[in-house]
C-alpha cells in the first residue's frame, strides 16, 4: 500500500516568514494530493490540492508543488500569520483511490 | 451548507462494552467514510460507503467493527468488544464523488476506553 511520509514533524517560524511541509510518497500510480490543517480540537479541513497532470497550484498564501518523479510535494505557506499554526496533514491517493495520509506536521508561528 | 454532523462529541466506556458512533453527511454527498484518528497520526480509513454499499472496508477490523448505511443517508459504527487501543477520534467525512474529491469531515467522536 501507499507509504506517506511528511517532514519535518514540528516547524516553527516567525510571524511573516515563509513555511515550507514536504511530503513524500511511494505508490507511482498516485494521482491526486490533498493537503488538511488540523487545528487543535476541530476537524481537518481541506486547504489545497493537486492532481497528477499540474505541477503547481496557488491560492491565495497557500501553493503546492509536485514532483512526480521525485515522488514529492509540499505546501508553501507564505507570510504566515498566528492562525496558521495548526496541524498539516498532506495524504496521496492509492491505487484503489483510498486516501493515505501523513502523520502530520504541527506548525507554530511565533508572533 | 451544513456540515457533517456527529454524535456524540465525547465517550468514555471501559474495556469489553460496546459503543456506536452516529454520521449525518452533507446533504447530496452519496459518499460516506469512516476514519480512525489515534493521538499523534494522520485519519486512517476504516469503512466506504457509496450510497448504501460498501466500497472498501479493508482496514476495518470486523471481528469488533461494524457499520452500516441502510438508507443511504446517515451512518452507525459499532464496537463491540472495545479494546485499549481503540482509543481513538473516529471521524466521520463525506464527499460528493467517491474519487479523487475533497472530504468533508465532521467533529469527531473522542473515544476513551479504560
Amino acid at each position: 500500500g501507499e507509504n506517506v511520509e511528511q517532514h519535518p514533524s514540528t516547524l516553527s517560524v516567525q510571524e511573516g516568514d515563509s513555511a515550507v511541509i514536504k511530503c513524500t510518497y511511494s505508490d507511482s500510480a498516485s494521482n491526486y494530493f490533498p493537503w488538511y490543517k488540523q487545528e487543535l480540537g476541530k476537524r481537518p479541513q481541506l486547504i489545497i490540492d493537486i492532481r497528477s497532470n499540474v505541477g503547481e497550484k496557488k491560492d491565495q498564501r497557500i501553493a503546492v508543488t509536485l514532483n512526480k518523479t521525485a515522488k514529492h510535494f509540499s505546501l508553501h505557506i507564505t507570510e504566515t500569520q498566528p492562525e496558521d499554526s495548526a496541524v498539516y496533514f498532506c495524504a496521496a491517493s492509492e491505487g484503489n483511490n483510498r486516501l493515505a495520509f501523513g502523520k502530520g506536521n504541527q506548525v507554530v508561528v511565533i508572533p | 451548507e451544513a456540515g457533517v454532523a456527529q454524535s456524540p462529541r465525547y465517550k468514555i466506556i471501559e474495556k469489553r462494552q460496546s459503543v456506536a458512533f452516529w454520521c449525518n453527511p452533507i446533504s447530496g454527498h452519496a459518499t460516506l467514510y469512516w476514519y480512525q484518528q489515534i493521538l499523534g497520526q494522520g485519519p486512517k480509513l476504516l469503512i466506504q460507503f457509496q450510497n448504501n454499499g460498501v466500497v472498501d472496508d479493508s482496514q476495518l477490523p470486523k471481528d469488533r467493527f461494524s457499520a452500516e448505511r441502510l438508507k443511504g443517508v446517515d451512518s452507525t459504527l459499532k464496537i463491540q468488544p472495545a479494546k485499549l487501543e481503540d482509543s481513538a477520534v473516529y471521524l466521520c467525512a463525506s464527499s460528493l464523488v467517491p474519487v479523487n474529491s475533497p472530504l468533508h469531515f465532521g467533529n469527531g467522536t473522542r473515544l476513551t476506553v479504560t
